[in-house]
């Protein structure tokens, strides 16, 4: 089945810098990437998704890219800002297995 | 307001007497599923279900069960909760019956098992 690998489990920011989170999947039939943020004791929520037949995605200050072939996606959010501290999970998915897996997490700290 | 909404928020128990967190959505959603989130191992799923009556293992079934009798419940249920069980809980739902819409999430359930 589908492994996906997060990188860096922490990350630390000083506010306005640029921060990335890396994944890597196991399965090269996956071919939906979502990417869910978790603030402090709330839910996770959908900030950006991409899927196999796109490189990359954008959406104001955060974006995403997909290297099909290495089998890597990464979350790129510039100019930090201390409200994007939070949890972030990465996820990869094969639609014809309807199953999602989740990344382990990554901590993002801005601090102002 | 479209929601899911999951019961108990919170709950400590002891290990061996059956519980039930039960799930239920408002937006129509063909796709429901639960997920374990722990400390360095983010969110594993552990039975999903794509339509009334149709249910499937995720990654850790081990030591629940779940039904879909009816289109908007999707309750877990701990048959002999054990220590190893304490952990967040979340439930799920999509539009799409594949799981790869946008997940709606509940707000967590805290399981304590003594």
């Amino acid at each position: 089945g589908e492994n996906v690998e997060q990188h860096p489990s922490t990350l630390s920011v000083q506010e306005g810098d640029s921060a990335v989170i890396k994944c890597t999947y196991s399965d090269s039939a996956s071919n939906y990437f979502p990417w869910y943020k978790q603030e402090l004791g709330k839910r996770p929520q959908l900030i950006i998704d991409i899927r196999s037949n796109v490189g990359e995605k954008k959406d104001q200050r955060i974006a995403v890219t997909l290297n099909k072939t290495a089998k890597h996606f990464s979350l790129h959010i510039t100019e930090t800002q201390p409200e994007d501290s939070a949890v972030y999970f990465c996820a990869a998915a094969d639609t014809g297995f309807q199953k999602l897996v989740f990344g382990t997490g990554t901590r993002l700290l801005v601090s102002p | 307001e479209a929601q899911v909404t999951q019961n108990p928020r919170y709950l400590i128990t002891v290990t061996g007497k059956k519980l039930t967190v039960t799930c239920s959505q408002n937006m129509n959603h063909e796709y429901m599923s639960w997920y374990r989130q722990d400390p360095g191992l983010g969110l594993r799923q552990i039975y999903y279900s794509m339509n009334v009556e149709v249910t499937d293992k995720g990654d850790v079934p081990e030591g629940y069960k779940v039904s879909r009798k009816e289109k908007r419940n999707f309750p877990l249920i701990l048959e002999s909760p054990s220590p190893n069980q304490t952990s967040l809980y979340f439930c799920a739902s999509s539009f799409k019956t594949s799981g790869t819409g946008e997940l709606f999430f509940g707000e967590g359930s805290r399981l304590t098992v003594l």
